[in-house]
């Protein structure tokens, strides 16, 4: 799997957009840009995928560049709720291998 | 909605017990994870099963045993606890690999301290 690189931590005020960019200019071209956090003692959850194409779920949105060497997952009305540390992945597709997590960025919602 | 469900959140275990944890998973995977986490060390995969009564060994099986005997259920065996043992262990499943791409879901996790 593709390194990623992520920014160490990130503040974000409640109600605004937490944008948190992820590098990964080694990915290939059958590898998806995945998105979880981990909220303290608590197990990883899973946010968001995409292969190259923007995506948008009820949690979250991926923007991909054009190169796919770099993402931003977009929180857009942050909650302290979502205070965790967000983990960027890159996988091949079909892969049933284990997850590797590196050190993520850890999300502070400031009030 | 997904649910993997582990037995307890907390567990405080004397060393040389045999302790059981638990993981059931709603969703009818076909795969499923044992994982533990220590600070610094990211999560580490123990033991993975691809199908009922199949296992195999992840990047650090020593000191650890699995079951699978049902679908929907992976247990996790620590013959004899040690306090290196101690640490939060999360269970995960997820979807067969003939799907295109898939995500992991993730029990809650127990936290396990052997004294």
């Amino acid at each position: 799997d593709a390194k990623t690189t992520q920014p160490t931590s990130m503040d974000c005020a409640e109600g605004r957009a937490a944008n948190l960019p992820c590098n990964h200019s080694t990915i290939s071209g059958n590898e998806y840009v995945y998105w979880y956090r981990q909220i303290h003692s608590q197990g990883p959850q899973y946010i968001i995928h995409g292969l190259k194409n923007n995506e948008t779920n009820e949690m979250a949105s991926l923007i991909i560049t054009e190169d796919r060497k770099s993402s931003t997952l977009i929180l857009p009305h942050a909650t302290l709720r979502d205070t965790a540390v967000y983990y960027c992945i890159v996988r091949v597709s079909g892969s049933a291998r284990q997850l590797t997590f590196g050190s993520g960025t850890q999300l502070t919602v400031l009030p | 909605d997904v649910k993997v469900t582990q037995s307890s959140r907390y567990l405080v275990k004397r060393t040389g017990e045999k302790v059981f944890l638990e993981c059931v998973q709603d969703m009818d995977h076909e795969n499923m994870f044992w994982y533990r986490q220590d600070p610094g060390l990211g999560l580490r995969l123990i033991y993975f099963s691809y199908d009922v009564k199949m296992k195999e060994k992840g990047d650090i099986p020593e000191g650890y045993s699995v079951s699978r005997e049902k679908k929907e259920r992976f247990s996790l065996i620590l013959e004899s606890a040690s306090t290196n043992q101690t640490s939060m262990y999360l269970c995960a499943s997820t979807l067969d690999r003939g799907r295109i791409s898939y995500e992991q879901y993730f029990g809650p996790g127990t936290r396990l301290t052997v004294t």
